[in-house]
């Protein structure tokens, strides 16, 4: 079965610096996507960025980008200039090619201090 | 975008009753749809996937008499908690996508159960 872990409970950066979040999974499948989710305290699953396995370059999405190391099973998020509206947990995800069905890590809980 | 719409948000019901969850996709037709449980600061686990006009798949240890799933259009799942009791209460969301192999999941905003 896929897992997926997260080895910090909880991480805090000061506004405007970088932070990078952990995120490793094992799988023995080669088609899969991997996503990173952004849960505010109303509870919303916010999609944050994604991943798709196949793909060696890593995705990027504004402030957002990932360190995406295939061979590792280690797909890691950096939040650059942090914000304080960033404070969340964030889930790291995996999801197996034509399955539909997320796997989540077990959550970091980010604190931006001011 | 996609939405999902989750209802209700919040929901006490007292120790026996039933209480049904309801999801839709609002402008998107969504084939299976997915039932995540969430503890306070823990993570989502997923209790069953809804199939329309089939029946749902569970995951282990999820008890299929007392999470009833039904999903019987391609915009509406429906998760009903019998005869619930305290530990019974958590935080229920569920998601949807297009019927793209990597579209992304779209979540409900969640219902908050209290079971007193």
């Amino acid at each position: 079965a896929q897992t997926v872990t997260q080895s910090q409970p909880e991480m805090s950066v000061q506004e405007a610096e970088t932070v990078t979040l952990s995120c490793t999974y094992d799988t023995s499948e080669s088609d899969y996507y991997l996503f990173w989710y952004k849960q505010p305290p109303s509870r919303q699953m916010i999609l944050v960025i994604r991943q798709e396995a196949y793909k060696q370059q890593n995705a990027t999405e504004n402030r957002f980008s990932v360190n995406f190391q295939k061979a590792a099973k280690s797909f890691s998020l950096k939040i650059s200039d942090s914000q304080l509206g960033d404070a969340a947990m964030y889930f790291c995800a995996y999801r197996l090619g034509g399955a539909q069905k997320l796997v989540f890590g077990q959550g970091t809980r980010l604190t931006i201090n001011p | 975008g996609a939405v999902v719409s989750q209802h209700p948000s919040w929901v006490i019901c007292k120790s026996g009753t039933s209480v049904k969850i309801e999801c839709r996709s609002l402008d998107f037709q969504a084939t299976t749809m997915f039932w995540y449980r969430q503890f306070p600061k823990q993570s989502l686990m997923l209790m069953a996937t809804s199939n329309e006009g089939s029946k749902a798949t569970y995951e282990q240890g999820v008890e299929k008499d007392k999470f009833l799933i039904n999903h019987a259009s391609l915009t509406l799942s429906t998760l009903t908690v019998t005869s619930a009791h305290p530990e019974d209460s958590s935080f229920y969301i569920c998601s949807a996508n297009r019927d793209k192999a990597n579209s992304p999941l779209h979540f409900g905003n969640g219902t908050r159960l209290t079971v007193t």
